[in-house]
């Protein structure tokens, strides 16, 4: 099993819509999770972090399911800029390593 | 606000040649970690470092050297280059466990 799992996509939204996707992780003892938005290729950048059992930011909410080790992320009335590849990372997935999920594509379109 | 600063930006290698990626942060962090992206796919841990004078193999460490002589720095060193390296390198930190990363802008490198 891989460390971390993310359904690659792509999710087509329409704008305005809701999409929501999951990310799996077999370390149990994971204790942050974190989800970066990445642009064509650019850096990732941090959209949220979550320590407890979930988080929201405006239009976005993730929610942490330790019993069934997965974190999902939400996203509502989604914009034409939300365009993106999410990147799912726990903390301690694989020991001290910071390990990256490969990634949810979401194109929304109008 | 520097941040993670990698060097050079874009880079084109000739097989067999070697060099070094520049990865610098002056965020005082102990975790710095270099990942390589190839295209349709995630970042792949190559290397990582958890402290001055520590370091340890990620997933794919194989054509790749590290060292971290200091806090600030953390260079990757290519010693042999093969068109297998053609990729999006990326240097990320992070002050400890748990906390967020931060990411360089990345070296885009082609080998011919």
């Amino acid at each position: 099993r891989k460390e971390v799992e993310q359904d690659p996509g792509p999710f087509n939204v329409p704008e305005g819509a809701t999409v929501a996707f999951n990310c799996t992780y077999s370390n149990s003892a994971s204790q942050s999770f974190f989800w970066y938005r990445q642009d064509c290729r650019k850096e990732p950048k941090l959209l949220m972090s979550v320590y407890s059992s979930g988080n929201e930011d405006g239009r976005f909410t993730a929610q942490l399911n330790r019993a069934s080790q997965y974190i999902s992320l939400l996203i509502r009335d989604s914009k034409l800029s939300d365009s993106a590849t999410y990147l799912c990372v726990p903390w301690g997935a694989a020991g001290n390593k910071l390990t990256f999920g490969g990634g949810t594509r979401v194109l929304v379109k109008p | 606000n520097a941040g993670v600063t990698q060097t050079p930006k874009f880079q084109v290698l000739k097989t067999g040649q070697s060099m070094t990626l520049q990865c610098a942060q002056d965020m005082n962090h102990e975790y710095m970690s270099w990942y390589r992206q190839d295209p349709g796919m995630g970042l792949r841990l190559i290397h990582y470092s958890v402290g001055a004078g520590i370091t340890d193999q990620g997933e794919v460490p194989n054509g790749y050297n590290v060292s971290r002589s200091t806090t600030e720095d953390f260079p990757l060193r290519l010693l042999s280059a093969a068109p297998s390296q053609t990729s999006v390198y990326f240097c990320a930190s992070s002050s400890q466990r748990n906390t967020e990363a931060f990411f360089g802008q990345g070296t885009r490198l082609t080998v011919v």
